[in-house]
């Protein structure tokens, strides 16, 4: 099984900073790497498909990079919305498995 | 518009069995795979189950396999994850979704004496 291991677990920002978040995979995924936002009470949102491609209607400031092992999405400047926890996943290899998550928070 | 509905969730004691349902729209449902996603309260997000569009591939995670069993009944639109032999560690919200945008509301899964 592939694990992801997603860094910081806790992200403290204030609204207009850029967010940097980092998943790292135990073995190569390739591309096959996307993530999702969570809010509470909500299902996941979709927001990156194989490591840096938007999902449609994802604004601009969200951004994905990377390949084989390592990986990160990028918020260029937050908005209040962005505030919530972040999750990646990977499609290579059945189990696909996620990232323990990034939990992006207000400073 | 895509819509996913699950429906079957509840509270059964250990070792019992539940039956979710996921009811899908707004799409060629038969030309799709289909996910179970399962979250444990307070924790982050699990894969469980995959099934390819006709119904004849089909995957699951080592926790749950030889339990659970995910089918299909694409005349009726219909997503199904059979679980039997629940323990406490199954509690969880269960998400069908159509990979990777379209995700259901989810359904709570209670598993206690």
């Amino acid at each position: 099984e592939i694990v992801l291991t997603q860094s910081p677990a806790t992200l403290s920002l204030s609204p207009g900073e850029r967010a940097t978040l980092s998943c790292r995979a135990s073995q190569s995924v390739s591309s096959y790497l996307l993530w999702y936002q969570q809010k509470p009470g909500q299902a996941p949102r979709f927001l990156i498909y194989d490591a840096s491609n938007r999902a449609a209607g994802i604004p601009a400031r969200f951004s994905g990079s990377g390949s084989g092992t390592d990986f990160t999405l990028t918020i260029s400047s937050l908005e209040p919305e962005d505030f919530a926890v972040y999750y990646c996943q990977q499609r290579s290899n059945w189990p696909y498995t996620f990232g323990q998550g990034t939990k992006l928070e207000i400073k | 518009e895509v819509q996913l509905v699950e429906s079957g969730g509840g509270l059964v004691q250990p070792g019992g069995s539940l039956r979710l349902s996921c009811s899908a729209s707004g799409f060629t449902f038969s030309d799709n795979t289909m996910h179970w996603v399962r979250q444990a309260p307070g924790k982050g997000l699990e894969y469980v189950s995959a099934i390819s569009s006709g119904g004849g591939t089909t995957y699951y995670a080592d926790s749950v396999r030889g339990r659970f069993t995910v089918s299909r009944d694409n005349s009726k639109n219909t997503l199904f994850l059979q679980m039997s032999s629940l323990r406490t560690e199954d509690t969880a919200v269960y998400y069908c979704l159509k990979p990777y945008v379209d995700w259901g509301q989810g359904t709570l899964v209670t598993v206690s004496s």
